[in-house]
């Protein structure tokens, strides 16, 4: 089946200080990478939708400026959480699809970012 | 914005009883996913609907999602303990190209 891996799969980081998370799809090329963050016992809020190649499409209210994103090739995209704040503090999960929409969604194992 | 209501948020049962879990949205959706995230984990694909009305099973697993397309079920048949989890659906507005989850209801099976 479809494999995709995160990066760390934990990081304790210092308040102002900037994290990358990696998110590998292992066994086939993602056309499309999504990004959510998801707080204790709530649902998944999704943060952005990535395509190989071009920008980024930000959910309302998610700064792209804060959560930068890079989705260098069909398998690698990273999310970068830019001077962290204790508020960032969450757990960080993305999926890869081979089209988006209409296709199944491949979830990693989630980063557990902790800022102190 | 366009959502998807889940419910129950809780669900406890018996080992051995049933369990159901629904799925609605106002406006139509173009298929709709479900997911099971069990405690500590990450959300697992179980099943994509897409035709109005279908039925999927899947062993003790029963997907429907309805005429319309704008409500789906998910029913697990004399639950085990090891069906306990989060069962989150996600359905696709159009072509939104991203899917929009329910907040899921979280299944909790004493043996």
């Amino acid at each position: 089946g479809a494999v995709v891996s995160q990066h760390p799969s934990w990081v304790i980081c210092k308040s102002g200080t900037s994290v990358k998370i990696e998110c590998r799809s292992l066994d086939f090329q993602a056309t499309t990478m999504f990004w959510y963050r998801q707080f204790p016992k709530q649902s998944l809020m999704l943060m952005a939708t990535s395509n190989e190649g071009s920008k980024a499409t930000y959910e309302q209210g998610v700064e792209k400026d804060k959560f930068l994103i890079n989705h260098a090739s069909l398998t690698l995209s990273t999310l970068t959480v830019t001077s962290a704040h204790p508020e960032d503090s969450s757990f960080y999960i993305c999926s890869a699809s081979l089209l988006a929409g209409t296709d199944t969604q491949y979830f990693g194992p989630g980063t557990r970012l902790t800022v102190l | 914005g366009q959502q998807v209501m889940q419910i129950p948020q809780y669900q406890h049962v018996q080992e051995g009883e049933d369990f159901t879990t629904y799925c609605n949205s106002s406006t139509t959706l173009s298929n709709i996913q479900w997911y099971k995230q069990r405690p500590g984990g990450h959300p697992v694909f179980l099943i994509q609907l897409v035709k109005s009305g279908e039925v999927k099973k899947q062993k003790r697993l029963t997907f429907q999602f309805g005429e319309a397309k704008k409500n789906s079920s998910l029913h697990i048949t004399a639950t085990q303990t090891t069906d306990v989890g989060t069962y989150f659906c996600a359905g696709v507005f159009g072509n939104a190209g991203k899917s929009t989850f329910g907040d899921g209801t979280t299944l909790t099976v004493k043996p």
